[in-house]
């Protein structure tokens, strides 16, 4: 069935620094590939999605890349702030589909 | 900002007994999803619906769930005998369009099953 593998399950960056999660996907028709943000006790938030007609998406200090030829995607995030720490899941689904895959998350640190 | 909201916030309830968790989605959307996430893991997928029928469910949906839309703004998942192992938090989302446009989450219903 479908699976969306995410690595790696924690990391570790100092302020400043950046930080880079990678998923793949097995499903080679999903084509939309959300990102969320989950901080402590709260909702999942859209933080930036792709679409597969796009290689590259940026909004200000995040990034995705897709490469749907390897089926993988990852989210840059750059000068990297206390208040990036949260736990970050990536996501896949199909145009016109139903069902949303969610990889098994990222505990993203950022020391100060 | 319209947002997703769910109620209650948390329920306690025994082993076998009924839970009904309820959403009211964003207005103007038309896709409902529903999601668990048992303590320290993923979100797993539960179901959607649209147009007053379920488009899709996954392996965990079986039949001591269901859903519904008993009216115009709420929209309810219902456990018929819950299990230890139903604990989890419950998030509710919704979107205008299918699953490749943005969900919006609720804030969750922590559920315990003792």
């Amino acid at each position: 069935g479908e699976n969306v593998e995410q690595h790696p399950s924690t990391l570790s960056v100092q302020e400043g620094d950046s930080a880079v999660i990678k998923c793949t996907y097995s499903d080679s028709a999903s084509n939309y590939f959300p990102w969320y943000k989950q901080e402590l006790g709260k909702r999942p938030q859209l933080i930036i999605d792709i679409r597969s007609n796009v290689g590259e998406k940026k909004d200000q200090r995040i990034a995705v890349t897709l490469n749907k030829t390897a089926k993988h995607f990852s989210l840059h995030i750059t000068e990297t702030q206390p208040e990036d720490s949260a736990v970050y899941f990536c996501a896949a689904s199909r145009t016109g589909g139903f069902k949303t895959i969610f990889g098994a998350g990222t505990r993203l640190f950022v020391k100060a | 900002e319209p947002e997703v909201t769910q109620t209650p916030s948390h329920q306690v309830t025994q082993m076998g007994q009924e839970v009904i968790l309820r959403c009211v989605p964003i207005s103007n959307h038309l896709y409902f999803y529903w999601y668990r996430q048992i303590l320290g893991q993923k979100v797993e997928f539960l179901v959607s619906f649209y147009n007053n029928e379920i488009s899709e469910k996954s392996e965990i949906f079986d039949d001591q769930f269901s859903v519904e839309r008993p009216d115009g703004s709420n929209f309810t998942l219902k456990i018929r005998s819950t299990k230890l192992e139903d604990s989890a938090m419950y998030f509710c989302a919704s979107s205008e369009d299918g699953a490749d446009r943005t969900q919006y989450f609720g804030p969750g219903t922590r559920l315990l099953v003792l």
